[in-house]
């Protein structure tokens, strides 16, 4: 059973590039998490995704950054117009249900923004 | 708000114990615990429920103290495996619905030397 899957693992950009980060849960999971980790620093929740739905969308910066889970095909963290704040580690992770349940990570994109 | 985890670091010698606190300002539904390893993903340790509980596998055991609002990983006869950040994660719970989203804490680093 294949873990939860992100790519690209490593994804340049220069400054005003778009980023796309792909995440495909784990199988049977339907809710998907996207967190934020800067250098020597904790995780930050973003959002909090079901299919075609976003459930939870506080943690994330009012501009620049979307995120999707369309019905078919994996979520999408995307950062528009990228500035070099952005780079960081981002994970997602996925669950069958809620928080009731634990939730595994992937391997994470790490973002670097020249 | 973020929970706090106490202390920041931790060294141990194999065999000794350590235990890591995570308290919460706010009521808490959840709390899951993860180690990370520098440069990898959160691997997923426990997950403790509202209710008071204490769960455990291997020489890693937690407690969750609702009216406290904190928990604490305990880790005994520690490995050089066991070296890492350990994150406590919250969830919240209100209106009949728990949170998807987990609250991280700022880490705790645990050193284990031969």
């Amino acid at each position: 059973n294949a873990g939860v899957m992100q790519n690209p693992r490593h994804l340049v950009r220069r400054r005003g590039q778009e980023a796309r980060l792909r995440c495909s849960p784990m199988k049977g999971h339907s809710h998907v998490y996207w967190y934020r980790q800067l250098p020597e620093e904790g995780l930050k929740f973003m959002v909090y995704l079901q299919k075609e739905n976003i459930i939870d969308e506080s943690g994330m910066p009012k501009e620049r950054f979307s995120a999707e889970f369309p019905k078919e095909g994996p979520s999408i963290l995307r950062i528009q117009q990228v500035v070099r704040g952005d780079s960081a580690a981002y994970f997602c992770a996925s669950s069958p249900r809620d928080s009731k349940n634990e939730q595994f990570f992937g391997p994470g994109t790490r973002l670097t923004v020249l | 708000q973020q929970p706090v985890q106490s202390p920041q670091a931790v060294i141990l010698r194999e065999g000794e114990d350590a235990v890591i606190n995570c308290s919460s300002s706010k009521a808490l539904y959840s709390v899951h615990w993860y180690r990370q390893k520098h440069g990898e993903a959160p691997v997923f340790l426990m997950i403790l429920l509202k209710g008071g509980e204490q769960k455990g596998h291997d020489k890693i055991s937690a407690s969750f103290n609702e009216k406290k609002q904190q928990s604490s990983l305990y880790l005994t006869a520690s490995q050089l495996s066991y070296s890492g950040t350990y994150f406590c994660g919250t969830g919240g719970y209100a209106g009949g619905t728990s949170y998807g989203k987990l609250t991280f804490g700022q880490g705790t680093i645990l050193t284990v030397h031969p």
